[in-house]
């Protein structure tokens, strides 16, 4: 069966770039989606399709994509950029959700 | 402004049922599908199934596929997630999503609260 699969944990100091990755076959057809989950709270969408942020996500969010690997960045991470992240995209059964990357932000 | 507000904690013993709603607001709730994702405690997200509130139609999980039933409820905007033949690891918070068929590739643009769903003896 298909699956995505992210790095456990990725820590980046106040203010620098960090890239989470999402690796899949079925990113060879679709676009992720990523979304941020705080502890104790729902997930919110911050990236769509090849690059679209919903309203009220800051710039510093930005997704890019090739061949199986789709791409998280935050440009300039700041402290409450501290969460989970999960890549998410269709497969040719449904949807499927990559297991999370835990980043921490120093 | 969208909201889904679902329904409150259930704790169930093994083997039993447990049906969680999803009252949608703020939208043309026809217009959109929902889609149900659950998280087993500390674990990742796992998607169950889909269905169009436009017409019933449903898409489940190949692991849930005969003890999972979705449904909606037009006249009142809300969706139903039915899990049957509960077992200890179907412990988990249930979210229901509102899926974006608008917007590129179709993303999960809005959450409920989630419920949590225990299961013990």
């Amino acid at each position: 069966s298909s699956e995505l699969t992210q790095d456990p944990a990725v820590s980046v100091a106040l203010g620098q770039t960090v890239r989470i990755t999402c690796q899949g076959d079925s990113l060879r057809s679709y676009y992720a989606s990523w979304y941020q989950q705080k502890p104790g709270q729902a997930p919110v969408l911050v990236i769509y399709g090849k690059n679209n942020r919903p309203s009220g996500i800051p710039d510093r969010f930005s997704g890019s994509s090739s061949g199986n690997t789709a791409s998280l960045t935050i440009t300039g991470a700041q402290a409450e950029d501290e969460a989970d992240y999960y890549c998410n995209s269709r497969d040719s059964s449904g949807n499927l959700f990559g297991g999370g990357t835990k980043l921490t932000v120093l | 402004q969208v909201q889904l507000v679902q329904s409150g904690a259930e704790v169930k013993k093994p083997g039993a049922s447990v049906k969680v709603s999803c009252k949608a607001s703020g939208y043309t709730f026809t217009s959109y599908g929902i889609s149900w994702v659950r998280q087993a405690p500390g674990q990742g997200l796992e998607w169950m199934g889909w269905i169009s509130a436009y017409n019933g139609n449903t898409n489940y999980a190949q692991k849930l596929q005969g003890r999972v039933t979705m449904t909606t409820d037009t006249s009142t905007s809300t969706a139903y997630m039915e899990l049957r033949s509960l077992r200890s690891d179907d412990t988990a918070v249930y979210y229901c999503a509102r899926e974006n068929s608008l917007l590129e590739q179709q993303p999960f643009d809005y959450w409920g609260q989630g419920t949590l769903v225990t299961v013990s003896s």
